[in-house]
């Protein structure tokens, strides 16, 4: 079945660690897209790559990374340096020619 | 302001149509779409309509789009406790914008049974 994965589901950290999610896709999409949910607050871009090594900052990348060695992978780190870690963290993707994303199932980040 | 505006809740009975509205404000997008999300999940698109039509229906829903006033709405038929979720409308950016969509914050469903 091809689709996109986030692992894991539910993901609890300490305040001031990293934490790195996983995004997978097996689509062969070229692009590929994290966003953040928080409640009322729909969703906000945080970083997208068009291209294997290659990313932009969306509208709320601080206290984010991310890298794009591989195409079929696009892990986002969550460093010390975001305010308020705790959401729900959506990857998507896309193929190139076509503006209709893909959704993984996300994961939730609780930071205690 | 906003670039996609939705209302925040929709409460229907069972059975009776669901109308979901969206404004946006990009005049250059080429699709806008309608997704759902569904609590705890990732978002599943229902439909999308190409900004040179004014209406697209499948199956049980209506997509209308006034180009004019940038306005979308998604009717949903004979609506069912399942359909019960957070709607998400969406538009394309302009040309050159390498297909980065713009989400409203979602219209929360709930129906009535």
């Amino acid at each position: 079945d091809g689709g996109i994965t986030q692992s894991p589901k539910y993901l609890f950290r300490k305040e001031g660690q990293n934490v790195t999610l996983s995004c997978e896709q097996n689509l062969n999409h070229d692009a590929m897209y994290w966003y953040r949910q928080d409640p009322g607050q729909g969703l906000r871009l945080i970083y997208y790559s068009q291209i294997v090594n290659d990313f932009q900052k969306g509208d709320i990348a601080e206290g984010y990374s991310v890298s794009r060695e591989k195409k079929e992978s696009f892990p986002l780190t969550v460093t010390s340096a975001q305010k308020n870690p705790t959401a729900f963290y959506l990857c998507a993707s896309r193929t190139s020619g076509d503006n209709e994303q893909f959704f993984g199932p996300g994961t939730r980040l609780t930071v205690l | 302001g906003e670039d996609v505006e939705q209302s925040l809740f929709l409460s229907v009975r069972e059975g009776d149509s669901s109308v979901i509205n969206c404004t946006y404000t990009d005049s250059s997008s080429t699709y806008l779409y309608w997704y759902k999300q569904e609590p705890g999940a990732g978002l599943q698109l229902l439909t999308y309509i190409f900004s040179n039509m004014d209406m697209k229906q499948d199956q049980r829903l209506t997509v209308l789009l006034n180009k004019k006033d940038k306005h979308l709405s998604l009717r949903i038929a004979d609506t069912q406790t399942g359909d019960s979720a957070i709607y998400f409308c969406a538009e394309s950016r302009g040309r050159g914008s390498q297909g980065n969509l713009i989400f409203g914050k979602g219209t929360k469903l709930s129906v009535k049974p």
